[in-house]
């Protein structure tokens, strides 16, 4: 049963457009993430909001911003996409920082 | 910056082996480690956790933490074909977690 809902699944776009992915979950869960994950299977956070406060911003390119509007939905924006952009993004939450994290389906990007 | 490196790459295994498949990270310091389960085309699926040295054992998987040699391990009794995906190690630190790239399991009939 998904509880962390991700769209688009899939995305195709060219270099230099602005592309926007969003999440939901209905877990009632205080804290979200957002993952990058390369053809290689390597998983990297990206970014971490607990209660609509950005807690982790790992060292990812400016194009990249992350949009909480409330504790359940954070949304990821890419400004301008690169072809190095091209992988899987994936949404998580979790009940505190220290909890298990639970995976939506993951948004595939391909950049062209 | 934590390390976390998987072995092995892949594995395959007859069905009712057991799996057997390990982790090590390079922060004795790291506050837990996690194991996850990710099927093609879906999300990690969180498994089973470890926070303390020593073993944690539910239903099939076992997973033993040593933090002395930076190491954990997670073993599947019985492993069954529904098994079979790539298992990722996630071990935390300053709640930021850092995952290995993976042991793809293949468990054949």
């Amino acid at each position: 049963e998904t509880a962390v809902f991700q769209t688009p699944n899939y995305h195709v776009t060219q270099v230099g457009n602005e592309v926007s992915f969003n999440c939901k979950q209905t877990l009632g869960h205080d804290t979200m993430y957002w993952y990058k994950q390369d053809s290689k299977k390597l998983l990297k956070i990206m970014f971490s909001y607990n209660n609509k406060q950005l807690i982790v911003n790992e060292t990812v390119p400016r194009r990249f911003s992350p949009q909480s509007s409330d504790k359940a939905h954070l949304n990821l924006r890419i400004k301008s996409v690169e072809p190095e952009d091209s992988a899987v993004y994936l949404c998580a939450s979790s009940f505190d920082r220290a909890d298990t994290q639970y995976f939506g389906p993951g948004t595939r990007l391909l950049v062209l | 910056q934590e390390k976390v490196q998987q072995s092995p790459e892949s594995l395959i295994v007859p069905e009712g082996a057991m799996s057997s498949l390990n982790c090590t990270f390079s922060n004795s310091a790291s506050q837990s480690i996690w194991w996850y389960q990710q099927h093609p085309g879906k999300g990690p699926e969180a498994l089973i956790s470890i926070f303390s040295n020593g073993n944690k054992k539910e239903g099939r998987l076992t997973v033993y933490l040593n933090r002395a040699s930076l190491h954990v391990s997670l073993h599947i009794r019985d492993s069954q074909p529904s098994d079979s995906a790539v298992y990722l190690c996630a071990v935390r630190g300053n709640y930021k977690p850092t995952f290995g790239k993976g042991t793809s399991l293949v468990v054949h009939p």
